[in-house]
């Protein structure tokens, strides 16, 4: 049983392109974020919801947008795709709280040609 | 700009050394430091969640140790074996924001049989 999942696991896609990576979480968690893994392979915050609610929003273009329809779902958007959006990207999921440990999906790899 | 900084950057060891690296980070602001465990190919996976100072914490053969008030923590591997390989990763969590951690770049440790 895969705890927190994500989709697609590879993407492909050319410049000026919009597209989606969906992310699922199974285990009840009501936090969930997404990490952008830099070119120095540093992770970084970019957003986080709770109950549906945006709590973290890093400084991060607007042509990302994140949705979440329920607490076990947190997909992100990226609209007028950019070669420097190619990374990967997290998805992660916790309770609510600075104390608890979050649980990463098993990334996406987003390569903008 | 919060700095968290991890050291040694890199480390090789032989199977049965026991090892031993550090993450620094502001002092201020402090409300936990999370310490994960990355394989390559995998996602990221909690070792520790720490937020008193002086906390110690243990599972197997791996402990850490939390100094809040000079900001530093840690992570100590005895008798490493092969599939300790992989790269360690601090995270503190700093601030008002929950949830959101600032990651160090990692210790990538390598054990040789």
């Amino acid at each position: 049983d895969t705890a927190v999942s994500q989709t697609p696991k590879y993407l492909v896609t050319q410049m000026g392109n919009d597209k989606s990576i969906k992310c699922e979480q199974n285990l009840g968690h009501d936090t969930m974020y997404w990490y952008k893994q830099d070119s120095k392979k540093f992770l970084k915050i970019m957003f986080s919801y709770n109950n549906k609610e945006l709590i973290i929003n890093e400084t991060v273009p607007n042509r990302f947008s994140p949705k979440s329809p329920d607490k076990a779902h947190l997909n992100l958007h990226i609209n007028s795709l950019e070669l420097g959006d190619s990374a990967v990207y997290f998805c992660a999921s916790s309770a609510l709280g600075r104390s608890y440990e979050q649980y990463f999906g098993p990334g996406t790899r987003l390569t903008v040609t | 700009i919060l700095n968290v900084e991890q050291s040694p950057q890199s480390l090789h060891v032989q199977e049965g050394d026991s090892t031993n690296f550090t993450c620094s980070f502001p002092s201020s602001n402090f409300y936990a430091l999370h310490w994960y465990r990355w394989e390559t190919a995998k996602s990221p996976e909690a070792l520790f969640v720490m937020t008193l100072n002086g906390d110690e914490k243990k599972k197997g053969r791996i402990s850490a140790t939390l100094n809040t008030k000079e900001g530093y923590s840690y992570l100590y591997i005895k008798g490493s074996q092969p599939e300790d390989s992989a790269t360690y990763l601090c995270a503190p969590s700093l601030g008002t924001s929950y949830g959101k951690l600032t990651f160090g770049q990692g210790t990538i440790l390598t054990v040789h049989p």
